[in-house]
């Protein structure tokens, strides 16, 4: 079935480094990848998304490539701030049955 | 746009208490809308799937009886968590869609519900 495995956190970086998040996924077919992210005490907001191979989401200063070859979708930024710090899900939606499929979650910790 | 509120934020209650957890579309109508529950420091877990007008879809191992759904309107959809225990307690996230598959889900901010 699909399913979407992203690196294990929690993740701690000093403001203005570089930062990646991995993640990879197995999906029959053709899925829509998205980034969420979850502030301590909310729901999820969507971050940004791609819809086909070779497609980039970004927003934010976030940037994403939808990569076939390598089953990936990896977050990155290239300064992070203090606000940036959050809970970051990975998530997959098939566009046959519509469900989003999330992976556990990393949780990214910026200091000052 | 897309506003997607749910009520209550957070609740306590004694173990037995039957708790409702309201999930409503504010400027859009939801044809369908999700029920998801995250554990601590874990990822979100689908519960179910309800469409206006129609029963839930459950997900395999979620107790029906347990964790009823009611979509009633375009823009409401209720998860009664009934004689709630302990091992009930979690993070509860609602999100809501507009018309068909292809459309983004829209979250709610989450029902912290706590057992005692």
């Amino acid at each position: 079935g699909n399913s979407v495995t992203q690196m294990e956190g929690p993740v701690t970086l000093s403001e203005e480094a570089f930062l990646t998040i991995n993640c990879t996924y197995t999906a029959t077919g053709y899925p829509s990848l998205f980034w969420y992210v979850q502030y301590p005490g909310e729901g999820l907001q969507l971050l940004l998304k791609a819809t086909k191979a070779d497609d980039k989401g970004s927003n934010k200063g976030f940037e994403a490539t939808y990569r076939k070859e390598t089953t990936s979708f990896h977050l990155e930024k290239g300064s992070v701030q203090v606000s940036d710090s959050a809970v970051y899900f990975c998530a997959l939606r098939d566009n046959q049955g519509g469900k989003l499929i999330f992976g556990q979650g990393t949780e990214l910790s910026v200091k000052p | 746009g897309a506003v997607v509120s749910q009520h209550p934020s957070r609740v306590i209650c004694k173990s037995g208490t039957s708790v409702k957890i309201e999930c409503r579309s504010l400027d859009f109508q939801a044809t369908t809308m999700f029920w998801y529950r995250q554990f601590p420091k874990q990822s979100l877990m689908l519960m179910a799937t309800s469409n206006e007008g129609s029963k839930a879809t459950y997900e395999q191992g979620v107790e029906k009886d347990k964790f009823l759904i009611n979509h009633a309107s375009l823009t409401l959809s209720t998860l009664t968590v009934t004689s709630a225990h302990p091992e009930d307690s979690s993070f509860y996230i609602c999100s809501a869609r507009i018309g068909v598959t292809g459309q983004p889900q829209h979250f709610g901010d989450g029902t912290r519900l706590s057992i005692l």
